[in-house]
């Protein structure tokens, strides 16, 4: 299985601030990783597909970056709203696998 | 825009079968514009997320090869539903279970269901 691994595992930072979240994974998977946001007690929404395409309705100040085995999720200036638990996702390979979560926090 | 709701027992015993539906609304199941690959994803207590399989819209199913073949996605037409069964359960198959949809497989799962909690306890 390809694994993903996340980071960092948890994120402080204040409503305004650009932070950036890094996911690796074990093998070369192309552009075939998604991101997702998840709020407590709700589903995850895909936030981004195929490493960079914002998905539509979600905001412009999310962007994602890379290729091959590195990756990252950037929101721009962070809102009020954004903090929330990130996960990137690889659709390259069965079975599907993701990585173990980032939570942003205030 | 397709909308998913899971349905099914919140409870389950040790070693019985877990039997869950997700009912599709908004569109045909059998529209394939809305969608190619009918999934489920679970999610432990406090955890991470887990994909359990999905099943083409010409019906080859693909599964996670962890569930040791426990496991079994079906569609139902007639009914606008797909199915996940898991059987031989134990404590450790507790978890929210989530069904979603993907257009094709790598674009990621969108939309999701809100999902619905199973415990499993005697």
């Amino acid at each position: 299985d390809i694994q993903m691994t996340q980071s960092p595992s948890s994120l402080s930072a204040s409503v305004g601030d650009r932070v950036t979240i890094t996911c690796r994974a074990t093998q070369s998977i192309s552009d075939y990783v998604n991101w997702y946001q998840q709020t407590p007690g709700k589903a995850p929404i895909l936030v981004i597909s195929t490493a960079s395409t914002l998905q539509s309705g979600a905001p412009s100040r999310f962007s994602g970056s890379g290729s091959g085995t590195d990756f990252a999720l950037t929101i721009s200036s962070l809102q009020p709203e954004d903090f929330a638990t990130y996960y990137c996702q690889q659709s390259y390979n069965i079975p599907f696998t993701f990585g173990q979560g980032t939570k942003l926090e205030i | 825009q397709v909308q998913l709701q899971e349905s099914g027992p919140g409870l389950v015993e040790p070693s019985q079968t877990l039997s869950l539906i997700c009912s599709v609304s908004g569109g045909s199941i059998s529209d394939t514009t809305f969608g190619y690959y009918w999934t489920w994803i679970r999610q432990h207590p406090g955890k991470g997320l887990e994909w359990i399989g999905y099943i083409y819209h010409s019906g080859s199913a693909y599964y996670n090869p962890s569930l040791k073949g426990r496991v079994t996605i079906s569609v139902d037409t007639s009914s606008n539903q797909f199915s996940l069964e898991l059987t031989s359960v134990t404590v450790a198959d507790t978890a929210v279970y989530y069904c979603a949809n993907s257009l094709a497989a790598r674009l990621g799962f969108d939309p999701w269901g809100q999902g619905t909690l199973v415990t499993v306890s005697s």
